[in-house]
């Protein structure tokens, strides 16, 4: 496998359940990213890891928990959605986090998304 | 967060025709990144640029590095049927530690 896989790519989920997003990456990077993505909406970054850091938390509420176990695993867990959290969710990953002399850490590579539906 | 000022919003165009939009920032970058979205994908890499001044090409995509730094362009030549979806700009302001993206030019395209 290459690039970023995101697992599932379809999630449907009741308001009181507890489901996880996966992310993997093949790429030998080291920063890896939680986005949202609401229809008609800029794309929101959630999360950011680097080197298995956690270096940006962006005022995401409680219920959605990342976990980066490594450099190549992102998880979002989540818990007690609400309706409004239906979205696309893509991961990616870059080399590092954007510096100015490292062509690598400024490119990001995006996962092909899981679409969540909360009812 | 910051976003880029991406234009125009959406296109309608006939098979054939050139296309062209940018991305402006207030901020200087050190890379430009334009990127593809097909609906309920993940966005997929075009051309990334990485100093002023930078033309790239990719098949019929071309893409420039603003002289300014604070902005970019991107031409298709040639629209096809498959050049359907939303073309994003991003990418990590100087001294910044993290990426910023335009609004997406979303572009449809007659057979």
């Amino acid at each position: 496998e290459t690039g970023v896989t995101q697992t599932p790519r379809h999630l449907v989920m009741g308001m009181t359940n507890k489901k996880s997003l996966k992310c993997e990456q093949h790429l030998g990077h080291n920063a890896m990213y939680w986005y949202k993505q609401s229809a008609k909406k800029p794309l929101e970054l959630m999360f950011v890891y680097n080197f298995k850091e956690q270096t940006e938390n962006n005022s995401v509420p409680s219920r959605f928990s990342p976990e980066c176990p490594n450099s190549s695993h992102l998880f979002l867990h989540l818990h007690t959605l609400q309706p409004e959290d239906s979205a696309l969710y893509l991961c990616a990953s870059s080399q590092e986090t954007p510096s100015g002399g490292r062509r690598g850490a400024n490119v990001l590579t995006f996962g092909a998304g899981s679409r969540l539906t909360v009812l | 967060g910051q976003q880029l000022n991406q234009s125009p919003q959406s296109m309608f165009i006939q098979e054939g025709e050139d296309v062209s939009m940018n991305c402006t920032s207030s901020s200087i970058f050190n890379t430009w990144l334009w990127y593809k979205q097909d609906p309920g994908e993940g966005p997929v890499l075009l051309i990334a640029l990485y100093k002023a001044g930078e033309l790239t090409s990719n098949g019929r995509l071309t893409a420039q590095f603003g002289t300014t730094r604070k902005d970019s362009f991107l031409n298709i030549s040639a629209s096809i049927p498959s050049d359907v979806g939303i073309y994003f700009c991003a990418g990590p302001p100087y001294n910044f530690n993290k990426f910023y993206f335009g609004s997406g030019t979303k572009l449809n395209v007659k057979p």
